[in-house]
């Protein structure tokens, strides 16, 4: 039961124009979110992140909102440049007690074309 | 400041063997998780430790076990490889709160 679900493996956009990465969830539990950026042969690198009692969260070109009522949440990138190629993973938890697990998605693959 | 460190950055076994991965996190940090990648199965949760004890294990046969040593670096084990054991298999360090993760760039194993 995949718990964390990224339904588009991959997305194209031009140069300049936004970039929406969506996730849905499944787990009322989770409280805590983030996104993660990942260029091959390298590991996932830290984006930004959002606590369930916000619905936004913004830091530079990147945004993040969550809609709890809909299990949702989404990833804006503005404006999107050919260095932002990656694959961008979502991640949840439900930070229960000690529980710092993160559950992933399997991510979209996001391709910026000049 | 270093990063997270794992060893080594490739390695190849057969089917059977057994395998000891590394990972030094970053200075500091006292939790370190490790995670399996596949390319259809995205990131999935091995297991954590904080302070020498694993807090948390994820949904893997025993086969698939770990440790942390007082300075914080950790080892993961896999016994009796299996072909699907092939996968990039990744290490994160954390002060020991959810703000985010730093990971390591992993070791590709490879089963054959």
């Amino acid at each position: 039961d995949q718990q964390v679900k990224q339904n588009s493996p991959s997305l194209s956009v031009q140069e300049g124009r936004i970039s929406i990465l969506n996730c849905d969830y499944t787990n009322s539990m989770f409280d805590y979110f983030l996104w993660y950026k990942k260029y091959p042969a390298e590991g996932p690198t830290f984006l930004i992140s959002i606590s369930s009692i916000k619905d936004k969260n913004e830091d530079g070109r990147f945004t993040v909102f969550l809609n709890k009522s809909a299990k949702h949440l989404s990833l804006h990138i503005v404006p999107s440049q050919p260095g932002d190629s990656a694959v961008y993973f979502c991640a949840a938890s439900d930070g229960g007690g000690s529980n710092y697990k993160l559950t992933f998605g399997k991510g979209t693959l996001l391709t910026v074309n000049p | 400041k270093a990063g997270v460190t794992q060893t080594p950055r490739y390695l190849i076994k057969t089917r059977g063997q057994q395998v000891t991965l590394s990972c030094s996190p970053i200075s500091g940090h006292r939790s370190v998780s490790w995670y399996q990648q596949t390319p259809g199965q995205g990131l999935q949760f091995l297991f954590e430790y904080f302070s020498e004890t694993q807090r948390n294990k994820g949904n893997f046969p025993g086969r698939f076990s770990g440790r942390q040593f007082s300075n914080s670096r950790s080892e993961m084990n896999v016994s009796t490889l299996e072909l699907g054991d092939s996968a990039l298999y990744l290490c994160a360090s954390s002060v020991g709160d959810r703000n985010g993760y730093t990971f390591g760039s992993g070791t590709r194993l490879t089963v054959v």
